[in-house]
């Protein structure tokens, strides 16, 4: 079994609909959450991090953590044709020493917004 | 303007042969990364490096060496015990715990 698991999709959806993508994990050890976003034959971007459980809002997008649950995800609000990419999860935990900023991905979700 | 370059965009290699990808940043980070990514299955850990002179093995090292001779540059060879080497490569450096920042790539191919 795969420390992070996301589903691949691919998920098609319509200009202006809400989006939601979510990542399961297993090591209760993680404690930083993230979210890329990688358009085509580029490398990805770092679209949200949280640290721990919560929420986070930044314009369209909102993250959740479920710690108790293993659990996260993105939300895009109002989608755009701009959106469309694959959308990564990573998580890494603060051990310290050589573990200290090593990130664990989940597999990508490839999203395509229509018009 | 910050950030981390790879070299080339584009590669071929041929059957036994050695060939080196470079990576090279300017913001001060200690740490550097190489992924592969392959579709459908993420990016996964080749090596990674915390400080100059010192790298540790990912999951999935074999057939691949690097080198950290200067804070700035980490770069990743393809030797030829590497069996399947056709994949895009992505270099990542960070300063902490998270937010790392991505070249964009080297795309190889084995011709």
């Amino acid at each position: 079994q795969k420390e992070v698991e996301q589903d691949p999709g691919p998920l098609s959806v319509p200009e202006g609909a809400i989006v939601s993508l979510n990542c399961t994990y297993s090591n209760s050890a993680f404690q930083y959450f993230m979210w890329y976003r990688q358009y085509s034959r580029k490398g990805p971007e770092l679209l949200m991090y949280t640290y721990s459980s919560g929420n986070k809002e930044d314009g369209r997008f909102t993250a959740q953590v479920d710690k108790s649950s293993k659990y996260i995800s993105l939300f895009i609000r109002d989608s755009q044709p701009s959106d469309s990419a694959t959308y990564l999860c990573a998580m890494s935990h603060n051990a310290g020493g050589t573990s200290y900023g090593k990130l664990t991905f989940g597999q990508g979700t490839i999203l395509t917004v229509h018009p | 303007d910050g950030g981390i370059t790879q070299s080339p965009k584009y590669l071929f290699r041929k059957e036994g042969q050695n060939v080196t990808l470079s990576c090279e940043q300017n913001l001060n980070h200690d740490a550097m990364y190489w992924y592969r990514q392959d579709p459908g299955q993420g990016l996964r850990l080749i090596y990674y490096s915390q400080i100059v002179n010192d790298f540790q093995k990912g999951d999935i090292a074999e057939g691949y060496s690097v080198s950290r001779e200067k804070k700035e540059s980490f770069p990743l060879t393809v030797t030829s015990a590497q069996k399947n080497p056709t994949a895009f490569y992505l270099c990542a450096s960070t300063k902490g715990a998270y937010g790392y920042t991505f070249g964009s790539g080297t795309r190889l191919t084995v011709v």
